[in-house]
């Protein structure tokens, strides 16, 4: 079994107020880590696919960097916007398996 | 064209119905995957179909059977299902194996088994 961590589980952020949430992993056997942002009645949409320890990757407002060697990535939205709303899910690989974390739900307050 | 399109949206079921939930992609993808997510849970892998061989069954129970009739179509044919598989069913694609590449998602199956 895959235990993969996602905290906090839920936050509310103010908009225009930065947030960031952490996902853990197994440090061993790791090949990849994606991250995706499921808002609701939508499909989970991919955000980043992370593969070499120290990585960093951006997309607008929304980063995460990558900890291959402690088992650990940060998602951090940069002056949250209420379309930030939704929940973000990490997903580990390793062992042909992708394993998921129970995500983080982010509410931005207008 | 980057959807993975799913139907029905939502499906309710006898425990001695059989159904079938459909899911399509015109990607070209070669890795199709079914995964089941039960509230507050996150989602589970059920298969792997790549190159349209099944790769991966995560010790599903039978009453679970996929099928791949073609690199752009993957069915979860469904009978007698029990109360306890209501869940979100959620198919995925990617371009090769799922590591890494980006999997790209449908909106889901709402299932209910009554």
């Amino acid at each position: 079994i895959l235990n993969v961590e996602q905290s906090p589980q839920s936050l509310h952020v103010q908009e225009g107020d930065s947030t960031n949430f952490t996902c853990s992993f197994p440090s061993s056997n790791f090949y990849a880590l994606h991250w995706y942002r499921w808002e609701t009645a939508k499909s989970p949409e991919a955000l980043f696919v992370m593969t070499l320890n120290g990585d960093e990757k951006k997309k607008g407002r929304i980063s995460a960097t990558l900890n291959t060697k402690e088992g650990y990535s940060y998602l951090y939205i940069k002056g949250s916007q209420p379309e930030d709303s939704a929940t973000y899910l990490c997903a580990y690989y390793g062992n042909n398996r992708l394993a998921f974390g129970k995500g983080n739900q982010v509410v931005v307050i207008p | 064209d980057t959807e993975v399109t799913q139907t029905p949206k939502h499906l309710v079921m006898g425990m001695t119905n059989k159904k079938s939930l459909k899911c399509e992609q015109h990607m070209g993808h070669r890795a199709m995957y079914w995964y089941k997510q039960k509230a507050k849970k996150p989602p589970e892998l059920m298969f792997v179909y790549s190159y349209e061989k099944l790769s991966i069954n995560e010790s599903v129970p039978s009453r679970f059977s996929p099928e791949c009739p073609n690199s752009s179509l993957l069915n979860l044919h469904l009978h007698a299902l029990q109360p306890e598989d209501s869940a979100l069913y959620l198919c995925a694609s990617s371009q090769g194996p799922i590591g890494g590449t980006e999997a790209f998602f449908g909106q889901g199956t709402r299932l209910t088994v009554v």
